[in-house]
């Protein structure tokens, strides 16, 4: 089955304790994307990858590590997290060739994180 | 950058009635406008979406329409069901070159409620 994986679903944290959020994809795409989401604010991007190495700042990015080893990994890192970046966290990726379906995101699951 | 608004935040309708989402973008270069929809407590889904080349697209009970010229595109649910009740996105793509060109910007959501 076609999917992103995300996990975990849920974190509590406490302040300045590092934290990897990990996202996974098996459709083979070229681009993936980590967005937050917060009420009243809508979707916002922290950082994106083109492929595999590459990779670049979204809208939000402040506070936030991303790293693309791996087609299939998109890694969300928070060195050192505050209360600020309590948020749900959702993955997403997609094709870059329009034939493929290029143009729509397929979402993970989510990651609700708390940091207290 | 772009700037996508959307209207109304809240919407409540009586169930076989219509509902309308409307959105505005900002970047004239903006070329493709997905919808998603998120059902509580779960990852947001594309349901419908629409290139620049086109000015409606219909699928069963869903319809997008886009008015380049305006800038602006909407939503339309018809006989809407219980079910439709969710949290409805809507995304546009600015059209950039070498900075993600994938990405995807989104509205600040509306709430959709449905009653039998």
């Amino acid at each position: 089955e076609a999917q992103v994986t995300q996990n975990p679903r849920y974190l509590i944290t406490v302040t300045g304790k590092k934290l990897t959020v990990t996202c996974s994809q098996n459709m083979n795409h070229e681009y993936m994307s980590w967005y937050r989401q917060d009420p009243g604010l809508g979707l916002r991007q922290i950082y994106y990858s083109m492929n595999v190495e590459v990779t670049d700042k979204g809208d939000v990015p402040e506070g936030y590590k991303v790293s693309r080893k791996e087609k299939r990994n998109f890694p969300l890192i928070l060195e050192s997290p505050s209360p600020n970046q309590t948020s749900l966290y959702f993955c997403a990726s997609s094709s870059l060739i329009a034939t493929r379906g290029g143009g729509g995101y397929t979402f993970g699951s989510g990651t609700r994180l708390t940091v207290v | 950058g772009e700037n996508v608004e959307q209207h109304p935040s809240t919407l409540s309708v009586q169930e076989g009635d219509s509902a309308v989402i409307k959105c505005t973008y900002s970047d004239s270069a903006s070329n493709y406008f997905p919808w998603y929809k998120q059902e509580l407590g779960k990852r947001p889904q594309l349901i419908i979406d629409i290139r620049s080349n086109v000015g409606e697209k219909k699928d069963q009970r869903i319809a997008v329409t886009l008015n380049k010229t305006a800038k602006h595109f909407s939503l339309h649910i018809t006989e809407t069901q219980p079910e439709d009740s969710a949290v409805y996105f809507c995304a546009a793509r600015p059209r950039k070159v070498n900075t993600g060109f994938q990405k995807l910007v989104f509205g600040t959501g509306t709430r959709l409620l449905v009653s039998p």
